[in-house]
């Protein structure tokens, strides 16, 4: 089954204690993609990627790292969340740019 | 820098009626413009796109219309029906090769019975 899957789904954590978000998609898509979503901002985008060691600031990076070493797999980082990290978070793959994004499942974060 | 309006940011209609939804655009080339739904927990989908060198595009009872002169593009769904109840998110792809997604914060919209 073609799909996207984030892990973990649900994360209570602390400030300051560094967390990986995983995301990994089995359609071979080039383009994959970080966003938060936050209550009346709609999804804003945090970082993407082109294609393997190719990756890109969207609209809110700060506090936040990727890397892209495998085609299929795109984590995100926090170094070091702070509570304003807490948050829905969406993976997102898509066969290029300008094309249909695939959502992952989500993931809610909390930071206390 | 670049940005995408969502208007309106809540939306009653009752059943069988018709629902608009309009967003305007800042980056003059953006080439792609698609619609999501979210339902209630669960994950965006595509419900609809359009590319720049197109006016209008339909499936079924979902069209979009884009003006790239005024930078503007709606949805319409037509023959609402409950089910039609979520959030729904334009987007329009944005900077050299498009590879920036900038998202409107999303309609409510309730399809009243």
């Amino acid at each position: 089954e073609a799909q996207v899957t984030q892990n973990p789904r649900y994360l209570i954590t602390v400030t300051g204690k560094k967390l990986t978000v995983t995301c990994s998609q089995n359609m071979n898509h080039e383009y994959m993609s970080w966003y938060r979503q936050d209550p009346g901002l709609g999804l804003r985008q945090i970082y993407y990627s082109m294609n393997v060691e190719v990756t890109d600031k969207g609209d809110v990076p700060e506090g936040y790292k990727v890397s892209r070493k495998e085609k299929r797999n795109f984590p995100l980082i926090l170094e070091s969340p702070s509570p304003n990290q807490t948050s829905l978070y969406f993976c997102a793959s898509s066969p290029t740019s300008e094309y249909e994004q695939y959502f992952g499942p989500g993931t809610r974060l909390t930071v206390t | 820098g670049e940005n995408v309006e969502q208007h309106p940011s809540t939306l009653s209609v009752q059943e069988g009626d018709s629902a608009v939804i309009k967003c305007t655009y800042s980056d003059s080339a953006s080439n792609y413009f698609p619609w999501y739904k979210q339902e209630l927990g669960k994950r965006p989908q595509l419900i609809i796109d359009i590319r720049s060198n197109v006016g209008e595009k339909k499936d079924q009872r979902i069209a979009v219309t884009l003006n790239k002169t005024a930078k503007h593009f709606s949805l319409h769904i037509t023959e609402t029906q409950p089910e039609d109840s979520a959030v729904y998110f334009c987007a329009a792809s944005v900077g050299t090769g498009g590879f920036k997604t900038i998202f409107g914060a999303g309609t409510r919209l309730f399809v009243k019975a």
